[in-house]
């Protein structure tokens, strides 16, 4: 059944190290959102794009954070350098450009030392 | 932008009793209030979502109501199972535009106790 794919599930990596998360979204979907989940912030949104293009990166840290779409079927979010307080999990999720719902992926979990 | 505040943190029922989970939002244009659970994990998925041109809606235990005057929103879980575990996220945007995501709130971790 369609789902929305994203790599690695968990990474540890110690602090200043690069860290490259992907998401696969569904097919047809062409709407496509990172967030962020902590235990204090709750689900933040980082960044999201329509059709390939970026329509909202503000809650995303400029200096560090990076996120594009090469292709329909690929979203990256980079971070570099990483620290500590990158930790958390970020979700990926799709949506299809009329409907309402998001459809999460399973998340990749981020540890920072 | 959009804030949302949901009540309360966590919630613990025992089984066949109901849950209520409360939210309110701040933006006035917003039109689309969805339900995300989550179970450990995983990520959240979509339970039932309301628009603002209609006042109730159910879908058989879940139950989601809006009042726009006041700004708030509420989940109901009836006849709450151990399944029911999970965390629960309320969330605001407007709907088709492509102006806003959604906007999540802080999530209540629902324990139904067997």
């Amino acid at each position: 059944d369609a789902r929305v794919t994203q790599t690695p599930r968990h990474k540890v990596t110690e602090m200043g190290q690069e860290v490259t998360m992907r998401c696969q979204p569904i097919l047809g979907h062409n709407t496509v959102f990172w967030y962020r989940q902590t235990m204090m912030q709750g689900l933040e949104l980082l960044a999201y794009f329509r059709n390939r293009a970026p329509l909202d990166d503000s809650g995303m840290p400029k200096d560090r954070f990076s996120a594009e779409m090469p292709d329909a079927t690929l979203a990256t979010l980079k971070i570099q350098p990483s620290e500590p307080r990158d930790s958390a999990v970020y979700f990926c999720a799709s949506a299809p450009i009329s409907v309402g719902e998001l459809f999460f992926g399973e998340g990749s979990r981020l540890t920072v030392l | 932008g959009e804030n949302v505040e949901q009540h309360p943190s966590t919630l613990s029922v025992q089984e066949g009793d109901s849950a209520v989970i409360k939210c309110t939002y701040s933006d006035s244009a917003s039109n689309y209030f969805p339900w995300y659970k989550q179970e450990l994990g995983k990520g959240p998925q979509l339970i039932i979502d309301i628009r603002s041109n209609v006042g109730e809606k159910k879908d058989q235990r879940i139950a989601v109501t809006l009042n726009k005057t006041a700004k708030h929103f509420s989940l109901h879980i009836t006849e709450t199972q151990p399944e029911d575990s999970a965390v629960y996220f309320c969330a605001a945007s407007i709907r088709d535009t492509g102006r806003r995501a959604l906007t999540f709130g802080s999530g209540t971790r629902l324990q139904v106790q067997p």
